[in-house]
């Protein structure tokens, strides 16, 4: 059974820093693009960052360009996303999702995000 | 403002038929599968149907997916309370090299 569980989501005060983790279990984590995708409370989804199955390549929105980072680890069937500079937009929470381009077939149950002072 | 347009909202009986438009450009719908997302109340999106018109295993055939040119549609028929959700239309946009999304559609039965 494919599982994606997200950690280290919580509440940051606008300008920190923190670091999301996706574990991936129940299928080749490394033959697999992976994404996020973030929903702001009452708002709908909006795509963050995705990055391919060998990390050659990585896509990231405009809102997100230069603060956030996607990251993973093959050996650990880990993704990663870095937030640096947080703002209040930023409050949302966040879902992994196995899948790129064509389609986002699994998804995590997600983790909440809230910048506040 | 969302690159997709969907209808903010639809609603329907029991039993009968809807349908959700997603309307995009050549550089998005018009040049790439289209996949559709249904969005429980307070559950993560769950993947409704791929490829345009492809369903996933365990997605009921009252749910089918259509493209033509940059605009793709989503129906649902015999439709039950249970189908009361968000619906969120996605594609990758190759200009731009992002994955878009609709704005979202709430569907009321």
């Amino acid at each position: 059974e494919v599982q994606l569980v997200e950690s280290g989501g919580g509440l940051v005060q606008p300008g920190g820093s923190l670091r999301l983790s996706c574990a991936a279990s129940g299928f080749t984590y490394s033959a697999h693009a992976m994404t996020w995708v973030r929903q702001a409370p009452g708002k709908g989804l909006e795509w963050v960052s995705a990055i391919t199955d060998n990390s050659g390549a990585i896509y990231s929105a405009d809102s997100v360009k230069g603060r956030f980072t996607i990251s993973r680890d093959n050996s650990k069937n880990t993704l990663y996303l870095q937030m640096n500079g947080l703002t209040t937009g930023d409050t949302a929470v966040y879902y992994c999702a196995r899948g790129a381009r064509t389609k986002l077939d699994y998804w995590g149950q997600g983790t909440l995000v809230t910048v506040s002072s | 403002q969302s690159v997709l347009t969907q209808p903010p909202s639809v609603s329907a009986a029991p039993g009968q038929k809807v349908t959700i438009s997603c309307s995009g450009s050549s550089s998005n719908i018009g040049n790439s599968y289209v996949s559709w997302y249904q969005q429980l109340p307070g559950t993560a999106p769950k993947l409704l149907m791929y490829e345009n018109n492809k369903r996933p295993s365990g997605i009921p055939d009252r749910f089918s997916g259509s493209k033509s040119g940059t605009s793709a549609t989503l129906g649902i028929t015999g439709l039950q309370t249970g189908d009361e959700a968000d619906y969120y239309c996605g594609t990758w946009d190759s200009s731009l090299s992002v994955w878009v999304f609709g704005g979202g559609t709430k569907l009321t039965v």
